[in-house]
């Protein structure tokens, strides 16, 4: 079955510490996405990355970094400079970046991060 | 600024009764418009989606949805409302010539007995 998967599902992350969560995908989708979800806030987009090695950041990048060295992968490093990590991620994808009716984005089941 | 309103925070409807999520945007080009559902914990997980033609669209779980370009909206409907539709749902929007996805904040659905 094709789909998006990220892991783990719950992380649990000391504070000073960095963590990375991962997204996979066998859709065969170009672009890629991450988002943070905090409650009652919507989803807030963190980075993009339309072809491999090449990402854009969103509107809250500060405090993440991503790569894109595989077209099937798109990890998600939260820093420590992350001032307050602690929320729902959700990675999603999509076959054409542009605006086009193809950017329908399909979504993985998300990580839940906790600093403690 | 684009943006999407959903304009109530949380619905709630006695289970076999319609229901109707308002969904507006802002004024731009032709939009593309979508609608999510997301259970406790899980993903987003998409209903229906409308690119053009007709304005009525179909979607998954007996879910419909209407363009109305002169009111800028694109409401959620179900002539019937199950407990398991008990969700959060997401309206959002892509106008042509972007690329970003534009979400709502959300309407959480309660469903009583």
């Amino acid at each position: 079955d094709g789909g998006i998967t990220q892991s783990p599902k719950y992380l649990f992350r000391k504070e000073g510490q960095n963590v990375t969560l991962s997204c996979e995908q066998n859709l065969n989708h170009d672009a890629m996405y991450w988002y943070r979800q905090d409650p009652g806030q919507g989803l807030r987009l963190i980075y993009y990355s339309q072809i491999v090695n090449d990402f854009q950041k969103g509107d809250i990048a500060e405090g993440y970094s991503v790569s894109r060295e595989k077209k099937e992968s798109f990890p998600l490093t939260v820093t420590s400079a992350q001032k307050n990590p602690t929320a729902f991620y959700l990675c999603a994808s999509s076959t054409l970046l542009g605006g086009g009716a193809a950017d329908t984005q399909y979504f993985g089941p998300g990580t839940r991060l906790t600093v403690l | 600024a684009q943006s999407v309103t959903q304009p109530d925070i949380h619905i709630t409807v006695s289970e076999g009764a319609s229901l109707e999520l308002r969904c507006n945007y802002s004024y731009g080009a032709t939009p593309y418009l979508f609608w999510y559902v997301q259970s406790p914990g899980q993903g987003l997980q998409l209903l229906l989606k409308y690119f053009s033609g007709d304005t009525l669209v179909q979607g998954i779980k007996g879910f419909e949805a209407e363009f109305k370009r002169s009111q800028s909206s694109f409401n959620l409907r179900k002539p019937s409302v199950h407990w398991s539709d008990a969700a959060e749902y997401f309206c959002a929007v892509i106008y042509t010539g972007g690329f970003k996805t534009i979400f709502g904040a959300g309407t959480r659905l309660f469903v009583k007995a």
